[in-house]
């Protein structure tokens, strides 16, 4: 059973470029997570998805910043005229569900840095 | 606020000898708990998990983790450490989906 995927693993990108980052759930999970890990500032949630649905993005910056799950295909995460301080891993989780089964498993990130 | 928190930022270990990494949480109900651990450039590893029950838990390459309510507290624990136990280690907690990270432990592991 394969884990979390993330691609790419590392992305160079010059000041007011987009980014885009993907993320394949482990099979069979159907919720996706996005947390940033900035350096001096730990892990921290971003994002959390359900198939076509976002349920909570209280962690996303209001701005340049957008997620989406579709129904067919990766978790993408997408950053619009990134700046420097966009520079971060960002990694994905998933989850087979909430409630009783709360573990979530992580993919290998994508190290984002901006020029 | 619900926090975790990780008092111990960087560990020096012996090979061989024991490690213990200490963790608390707040939070109003007991969350879930959790330890992971990060290699260098690598993702996270889930290494245990703690939803209820028996409150030792055994995880994977040999580590264990202790959750004591009194405390707030859920240690991890490995009786004799390898080299390549060499990393960073996060402890975390869930009440709904959202994880919480503690800061990290940065373990050296000298010969």
């Amino acid at each position: 059973n394969a884990g979390v995927m993330q691609n790419p693993r590392h992305l160079v990108r010059r000041r007011g470029q987009e980014a885009r980052l993907r993320c394949s759930p482990m099979k069979g999970h159907s919720h996706v997570y996005w947390y940033r890990q900035l350096p001096e500032e730990g892990l921290k949630f971003m994002v959390y998805l359900q198939k076509e649905n976002i349920i909570d993005e209280s962690g996303m910056p209001k701005e340049r910043f957008s997620a989406e799950f579709p129904k067919e295909g990766p978790s993408i995460l997408r950053i619009q005229q990134v700046v420097r301080g966009d520079s971060a891993a960002y990694f994905c989780a998933s989850s087979l569900r909430t409630g009783a089964e709360k573990t979530q498993y992580f993919g290998p990130g994508t190290r984002l840095l901006v020029l | 606020a619900q926090s975790v928190t990780q008092p111990d930022i960087h560990i020096t270990v012996s090979e061989g000898a024991s490690l213990e990494l200490r963790c608390n949480y707040s939070y109003g109900a007991t969350p879930y708990l959790f330890w992971y651990v990060q290699s260098p450039g690598q993702g996270l590893q889930l290494l245990l998990k703690y939803f209820s029950g028996d409150t030792l838990v055994q995880g994977i390459k040999g580590f264990e983790a202790e959750f004591k309510r009194s405390q707030s507290s859920f240690n991890l624990r490995k009786p004799s450490v390898h080299w390549s136990d060499a990393a960073e280690y996060f402890c975390a907690a869930v009440n709904d989906y959202k994880l919480s990270f503690g800061a990290g432990t940065t373990v050296t592991v000298r010969a």
